[in-house]
């Protein structure tokens, strides 16, 4: 099945900084790459999604790129709120799911 | 949006019982739903497939016998981990594709249900 990295496992961030977390993935059939989050205690959440004809999207203060070629995509959230504070999961589709293992995000106040 | 329902939310149970968990889409129909583990503080670990009508696809590694996964209509899908043991203890998520207004892609968690084996 596929593969899937992603860095880092943890990251802390002052308020107002971004953060950026980077995932691979391994099988280049994969066509849709969804990005969750996940606050403690509670079920994944989808925050943002980007399909593998487009390059770049955003929404707000998070936007997703994606390197098909490198087979690589980023989420970037910018000017962060302690309300982010959560775990970030990327994931590659083809017909199933698969997740990267995620990272901690902490943003300080 | 689309909703999942998965119960129960938490259970203990003993040694060598068995346990199911009901994952219920409910206000779509979703032809596919996947079962996840999740273990604390990692990431959620496919386990299979479970596509309406047929037989799961279990991912490598995982027991079919002792993960049981039948998912007899369009809105339910149950996991039953047999004869239990204490190392099947953890979070167990359900997910569904779909709903209409979701796109097929969409991706919907249940609450998961955290199975405590004594």
């Amino acid at each position: 099945g596929e593969n899937v990295e992603q860095h880092p496992s943890t990251l802390s961030v002052q308020e107002g900084d971004s953060a950026v977390i980077k995932c691979t993935y391994s099988d280049s059939a994969s066509n849709y790459f969804p990005w969750y989050k996940q606050e403690l205690g509670k079920r994944p959440q989808l925050i943002i999604d980007i399909r593998s004809n487009v390059g770049e999207k955003k929404d707000q203060r998070i936007a997703v790129t994606l390197n098909k070629t490198a087979k690589h995509f980023s989420l970037h959230i910018t000017e962060t709120q302690p309300e982010d504070s959560a775990v970030y999961f990327c994931a590659a589709v083809v017909d199933q799911f698969y997740f990267g293992t995620g990272t901690s995000l902490t943003v300080i106040p | 949006g689309a909703v999942v329902s998965q119960h129960p939310s938490w259970v203990i149970c003993k040694s060598g019982t068995s346990v199911k968990i009901e994952c219920r889409s409910l206000d779509f129909q979703a032809t596919t739903m996947f079962w996840y583990r999740q273990f604390p503080k990692q990431s959620l670990m496919l386990m299979a497939t479970s596509n309406e009508g047929s037989k799961a696809t279990y991912e490598q590694g995982v027991e079919k016998d002792k993960f049981l996964i039948n998912h007899a209509s369009l809105t339910l899908s149950t996991l039953t981990v047999t004869s239990a043991h204490p190392e099947d203890s953890s979070f167990y998520i359900c997910s569904a594709r779909g709903g209409q207004a979701s796109g097929a892609n969409v991706l919907t968690f249940g609450a998961g249900s955290r199975l405590t084996v004594l």
